[in-house]
This record gives C-alpha cells, structure tokens and sequence, in this order.
C-alpha cells in the first residue's frame, strides 16, 4: 500500500532562511509524488508535482523537491523563507487501485516563519 | 471564476439533523471527490465519481451519502449527524479517474453541536 510519513510536525524558520519540510514514501510501484499547501482557513493548493520525470521538481512560490528514490525521500525546500509561506503542508502520494487515484496524504507539517 | 466552489462554506447544526454540501466545477473535469479533514487535519478520502459514476468508497458510514446529478456537480447529504462528523469537508475535482492533479475547493467547515 501508498503511504507517505511527514517527519515533522512543526518547523520554524526566520524570515529569510532555508526551509527544508521532509517526507519519506513508501510504494509498491513508481510513486507520483505531490505537495500541497493549505494556508489558514483556506482549500489545498497544488505546490509541485513528481511524476516520473525530473527528479528535481520546481514548483509554485520558489518552492522545489527532489524525488531520491534511493533514499524513498520526497523533501521540499525553499531557499528563503517569507513570511506569507507560514502554511500547512502536506505530502502525497497517489494510489490507485483498479487504475482509479486516489490521494493519499501524510500527517502534515506546520510551517511557522518568524520576522 | 472559482474553478471547484463548495457551498456553504460554513455549517453549524445540531446532532441528529440531515445537511448536504454542494460542489460545482467548471474545469470541464470528468472525476470529483470528497475528502476529509479531521480535527488534527489529517485528510482521508471518502468518495469519487467520474461521469456520474461512484468509483471510489472508503469505509464511510451509509449515513454519508453523494449524488452526482452530471459530471459538473458532486453534492454530499448526511443523515443523523453525529458529533463525529465535526470535520472540514473538502470537494476536488481532476480531468480524469487516472493519475492527474486534483483541485480542491476551499471546504467547508461542519460543526455539529
């Protein structure tokens, strides 16, 4: 079965430094790979997807991942924070049994960007 | 225009009552869900139509209910609400059953008192 792990739960970062938001797969199959972000109060908005192309994937926001199969990793990274990215994260893996997706989420991370 | 709009965005009722969800895309998309998100925001999904058709059904109780009246809409009714139905629900819709990027709508937020 598809399933990803979020490995935190809260990350903060100051304004203007790197952000690094980890997520490891697990997959019985080449795994599409995406980021969502959810500000407060607000729907999901697609942040990146991975699908088998490039493994380093660039997204919305300057925003990038790297799929490193090697390591099952999926990480997410911004070079520098602002303060508008204080968001919630989720990593996701797609499944789809009988060739129907379905999305599959993780735990989510809490972003929190300090001045 | 909103490409999956949710309505209404907020509800508050009390347990035991029956509500509905309303969700309409205009992506021209042949799939739709309904997805969960639960107190520590965890997000499970809970149905998916494409063309009208269920083809996805997780473990929901039958109290949960959808109905797809054309490829554009996907409505949600709930009999007997619980507390335990206290949850964000939130409406996606992609091209296609395969593997395409969902597009969420903005949810709404369910309280039952």
């Amino acid at each position: 079965a598809q399933s990803v792990t979020q490995l935190d739960s809260h990350v903060s970062v100051s304004e203007g430094t790197p952000v690094l938001l980890r997520c490891n797969y697990s997959s019985s199959y080449s795994p599409s790979l995406f980021w969502y972000v959810q500000h407060p109060n607000k729907g999901l908005q697609l942040l990146l997807k991975y699908t088998s192309a490039a493994t380093l994937v660039k997204g919305i926001n300057g925003f990038e991942a790297e799929f490193k199969k090697s390591e099952t990793s999926f990480h997410l990274t911004k070079p520098s924070a602002h303060m508008s990215d204080a968001a919630e994260y989720f990593c996701v893996v797609s499944d789809y049994p009988g060739g129907y997706n379905k999305l599959i989420f993780g735990a989510g991370t809490r972003l929190a960007v300090h001045p | 225009d909103t490409a999956v709009s949710q309505t209404p965005k907020y509800l508050v009722t009390q347990m035991g009552n029956d509500k509905s969800i309303k969700c309409e895309q205009n992506l021209g998309h042949d799939t739709m869900y309904w997805y969960k998100q639960d107190s520590k925001k965890f997000l499970k999904i809970m149905f998916s139509y494409n063309n009208k058709e269920l083809i996805i059904n997780e473990t929901v109780p039958n109290r949960f209910s959808p109905k797809s009246p054309d490829k554009a809409h996907l409505n949600l009714h709930i009999n007997s609400l619980e507390l335990g139905d206290s949850a964000v629900y939130f409406c996606a819709s992609s091209p296609t059953a395969g593997l395409t990027v969902q597009y969420f709508g903005a949810g709404t937020r369910l309280s039952v008192l």
